[in-house]
């Protein structure tokens, strides 16, 4: 079992450059995550789908956007980068979906844009 | 949604008890307290979490007051490897809220 796993695991983006990072799960959770970490600080909710075919605005929503396809994959889209969103992104998924007791974590995907 | 507050950090020795505590006034009745450890360049990892009262499991204790306002989570006999950033969070209708954590440093 992979548990969560997102690709890339690195990427340089220029500014006004568009990609998708991708997140996919084994573990057969409804509800899925993607945060963004800045250095020093601690996790920010960016979009989460509590199950297939929903998806929900977290705390920092503006210049993203998400899918979820099937309930294993939730994608984030950056479509036009900007140096703000240099950062960390993890994908989790689980708690604190209903009947979940833990988030699980992908190792993140490093993004940098210049 | 109830922000929490830790210690930035921390400094403890190699099989010494450490206890962080968290205090998060405005937690709402039907918040759970949970904390997560983090590892530079890793995704959290979950540790522990409570209601109220007393929790235990192989790794921490979680210790909830009666008003549930603050935490404490502990940590018996720490070694270099619990070296870490410790998040306390609560959690309500699909959010976390995370704050800046409290960094252990264990010493030998």
């Amino acid at each position: 079992n992979a548990g969560v796993t997102q690709t890339p695991k690195f990427q340089v983006l220029k500014t006004g450059q568009s990609m998708t990072l991708q997140c996919a799960q084994d573990m057969n959770h409804n509800s899925m995550y993607w945060y963004r970490q800045d250095p020093g600080m601690g996790l920010r909710l960016i979009y989460y789908s509590a199950s297939e075919g929903t998806t929900d605005k977290g705390e920092v929503p503006n210049g993203y956007n998400v899918s979820r396809l099937n309930k294993r994959e939730f994608s984030l889209r950056l479509e036009s980068a900007a140096p703000s969103q240099t950062s960390v992104y993890f994908c989790a998924v689980g708690f604190p979906g209903p009947g979940d007791t833990e988030a699980f974590f992908g190792q993140g995907t490093r993004l940098t844009v210049v | 949604l109830a922000k929490t507050t830790q210690p930035i950090s921390m400094d403890s020795y190699e099989g010494q008890e450490v206890n962080i505590t968290c205090s998060h006034n405005n937690i709402a009745t039907n918040d759970y307290i949970t904390w997560y450890q983090q590892f530079p360049s890793q995704g959290p990892r979950f540790i522990i979490q409570g209601y109220k009262t007393k929790v235990t499991n192989e790794v921490a204790s979680l210790f909830i007051p009666a008003d549930r306002k603050s935490s404490t989570l502990s940590l018996p006999r720490v070694s270099l490897s619990d070296t870490a950033v410790y998040y306390c969070l609560v959690a309500s209708n699909y959010q976390l809220i995370w704050g800046a954590g409290t960094k252990l440093i264990i010493k030998p």
